[in-house]
């Protein structure tokens, strides 16, 4: 699976758009981008994956670039308890053990 | 639907005891994995499983084992554990035949410490 690129960390305003960069160039066509958070010492929480398009649940949208080389996390309108680690992960899908969570962003939302 | 549960919340080993942790599932998921995650760092697949009776390596396999001999659990066997071996362990389930949803479902964690 490819690997993926993330800043260590960000801040954001409460109630301003979280933006989460990741790097993922060496993606290969049949790889998904999935995103996970993780708050505080819980196990990893789905937020959302996309393939190439963009996609919009009810948590968060995910921009995907057209090269599929890079991907942004949308959390359109952050909350304290949005504070997380948040994971981008490259993987075919349905994967079968090869998931690389790497370092994360560690997103710091402050009032 | 309890989701994905594991046993036991906390642990305290001295080095060379042995334990075995547990993982269980009902959402009738194929894949089950174990990650273990250090202080300040991402996650580590240490072994998963894509169905019943069989299991594989991941990243950092050596000093576990691992058996699935029924669908909803997943067994994680430290033999002979090592202070290398304090960390907080993950288990995830995914991929349901009857849905079309792959991504994974965590469990709370075991805070494992080996003195």
């Amino acid at each position: 699976d490819a690997k993926t690129t993330q800043p260590p960390s960000m801040d954001c305003a409460e109630g301003r758009a979280a933006n989460l960069p990741c790097n993922h160039s060496t993606i290969s066509g049949n790889e998904y981008v999935y995103w996970y958070r993780q708050i505080h010492s819980q196990g990893p929480q789905y937020i959302i994956h996309g393939l190439k398009n963009n996609e919009t649940n009810e948590m968060a949208s995910l921009i995907i670039t057209e090269d599929r080389k890079s991907s942004t996390l949308i959390l359109p309108h952050a909350t304290l308890r949005d504070t997380a680690v948040y994971y981008c992960i490259v993987r075919v899908k349905p994967n079968a053990g090869k998931s690389t969570f790497g370092d994360g962003t560690t997103l710091t939302v402050k009032p | 639907n309890a989701g994905v549960t594991q046993t036991p919340k906390f642990r305290v080993l001295k080095t060379g005891q042995s334990m075995t942790l547990l993982c269980a599932q009902d959402m009738n998921h194929e894949y089950m994995y174990w990650y273990r995650q250090d202080p300040g760092m991402g996650l580590r697949l240490i072994h998963y499983s894509v169905g019943e009776g069989t299991t594989a390596k991941g990243e950092v396999p050596d000093g576990y084992n691992v058996s699935r001999l029924k669908k909803q659990n997943f067994l994680l066997g430290l033999e002979s554990a090592a202070p290398s071996q304090t960390s907080v362990y993950f288990c995830a389930s995914s991929y349901s035949t009857t849905g079309s949803s792959y991504e994974q479902y965590f469990g709370p964690g075991t805070r494992l410490t080996v003195t």
